[in-house]
């Protein structure tokens, strides 16, 4: 149980161009989900809570017109780079959290798509 | 504000060693959830373990065991009689009761040579 999925698993564009990355909560309800970003040997940087049927709320220096997250469903979350440019490239990852979690704040991660900007 | 320190940036032993993996945290909460995770080379999050913090009992999972000292705000991970396959990058992470972020720290970078 508690399997997440994304979609695609990796995307190679050209600069200028949209990019959607799909988060799906497969076995499970998920009314928050987080997007991290992951540059090469570094950490995984929060970039935004997602919520189901809310805005989502981004960290400080997260641009929200760059990164658009919808959150429509209690099992998808979207994350679109909007005028991908190369400094984009990099290791996109979500979670999600199970509602029947608890108070665990346990958090469920997809397996990452790799975003290269040409 | 929370934060994650893992000290260690890379770390290499020979396979069958055994292998300690340093966490330190700080929070202001009385609550709170502390967690491992191995990213393989492919990239995948790994769930290890999650800690509560009003749990102070040490955990062993088969060749790993994890050691939680609230009074040195510790949490490490060890590894023992170490194989190729715990090459990874391993994360420790905190978040609290009614803060769903993970904060998470830099990672160690584990290999193990056969």
């Amino acid at each position: 149980g508690a399997v997440v999925s994304q979609h695609p698993s990796w995307v190679i564009c050209k600069s200028g161009t949209s990019v959607k990355i799909e988060c799906r909560s497969l076995d499970f309800q998920a009314t928050t989900m987080f997007w991290y970003r992951q540059f090469p040997k570094q950490s995984l940087m929060l970039m935004a809570t997602s919520n189901e049927g809310s805005k989502a709320t981004y960290e400080q220096g997260v641009e929200k017109d760059k990164f658009l997250i919808n959150h429509a469903s209690l099992t998808l979350s979207t994350l679109t780079v909007t005028s991908a440019h190369p400094e984009d490239s990099s290791f996109y990852i979500c979670s999600a959290r199970d509602m029947a979690s608890g108070s665990y704040n346990e958090q469920f991660f997809g397996p990452g798509t790799r975003l290269t900007v040409l | 504000a929370q934060k994650v320190t893992q000290a260690q940036t890379e770390i290499s032993v020979v396979e069958k060693e055994d292998v300690t993996l340093d966490c330190v945290y700080e929070t202001r909460d009385t609550t709170y959830y502390l967690f491992w995770y191995k990213q393989p080379p492919s990239g995948e999050l790994v769930f290890l373990i999650r800690r509560n913090s009003f749990d102070e009992q040490n955990e062993i999972s088969g060749r790993y065991s994890w050691n939680f000292q609230k009074s040195t705000s510790s949490f490490n991970f060890t590894i023992t009689a170490s194989q190729v396959v715990d090459s990874a990058v391993y994360f420790c992470a905190l978040s609290s009761l009614g803060n769903e972020k993970l904060t998470f720290g830099t990672g160690t970078r584990l290999t193990i040579i056969p």
